[in-house]
């Protein structure tokens, strides 16, 4: 069964801080890996999607990496800002188990202080 | 623009009754999910679809049902079977069944019992 834990749980950083967030899987037969940001009481927006072949992927301050084979992922945000601060998830879309089923993380919680 | 609509954004249901969350796309996505969301726990998905007239039970499907009438609409009813219904419940779509694909979500429907 796969699972996915996201450490720390909670992180707070002051304004301009580069930071790391990190998601870890027990089963590296997984098809894609997308993290999210999730803002308190609303959906789930996409920031970054790794197919398995690929090592990483950037969009303006993030920068996603993937280690498939150790079951790694991390979610570099580089000059953090207030705006920053949410919840991010990471899912990965594991490849047994039948259906396009993602498999979540409970999350870690940034507060970017000013 | 192209999305996801959840509807209503917050939802109460009296002990014994059926509720129905609404969930309609217009990004002719093929394949839509039902997740459920608590605090402290990763998402958890109830039920999905991958083509119209078709859906397959998720991780925690009991209580719930859903139908798959129209590509654009899968609706979710939480019925009274369902015995601890209050949380955060999350719609999302995918372009298919390309494993590649990742997915889109709405800004989710509030449900507490009264």
């Amino acid at each position: 069964k796969q699972e996915v834990t996201q450490i720390p749980a909670a992180l707070s950083v002051p304004e301009g801080e580069n930071l790391v967030l990190n998601c870890s899987f027990t089963d590296s037969a997984i098809y894609n890996l997308q993290w999210f940001r999730q803002d308190p009481g609303k959906g789930l927006t996409s920031l970054l999607l790794i197919q398995s072949s690929q090592r990483e992927q950037t969009s303006g301050r993030l920068n996603a990496s993937l280690d498939k084979s150790s079951g790694r992922s991390t979610l570099y945000i580089a000059a953090s800002q207030p705006g920053d601060s949410a919840t991010y998830l990471c899912a990965v879309k594991r490849i047994t188990g039948g259906g396009n089923k993602l498999t979540f993380g409970t999350g870690t919680q940034l507060k970017v202080e000013l | 623009d192209g999305g996801i609509t959840q509807s209503p954004k917050y939802l109460f249901r009296k002990e014994g009754q059926n509720v129905t969350l609404s969930c309609e796309q217009n990004l002719n996505h093929d394949a839509m999910y039902w997740y459920r969301q608590d605090p402290g726990q990763g998402l958890r998905l109830i039920y999905y679809s991958q083509i119209v007239n078709d859906f397959q039970k998720g991780d925690i499907a009991e209580g719930y049902s859903v139908s798959r009438e129209k590509k654009e609409s899968f609706p979710l009813t939480v019925t009274s079977a369902q015995k601890n219904p209050t949380a955060f419940y999350l719609c999302a779509s995918s372009t298919g069944d390309r494993a590649s694909y990742g997915y889109t979500f709405g800004s989710g429907t509030r449900l507490t019992v009264v």
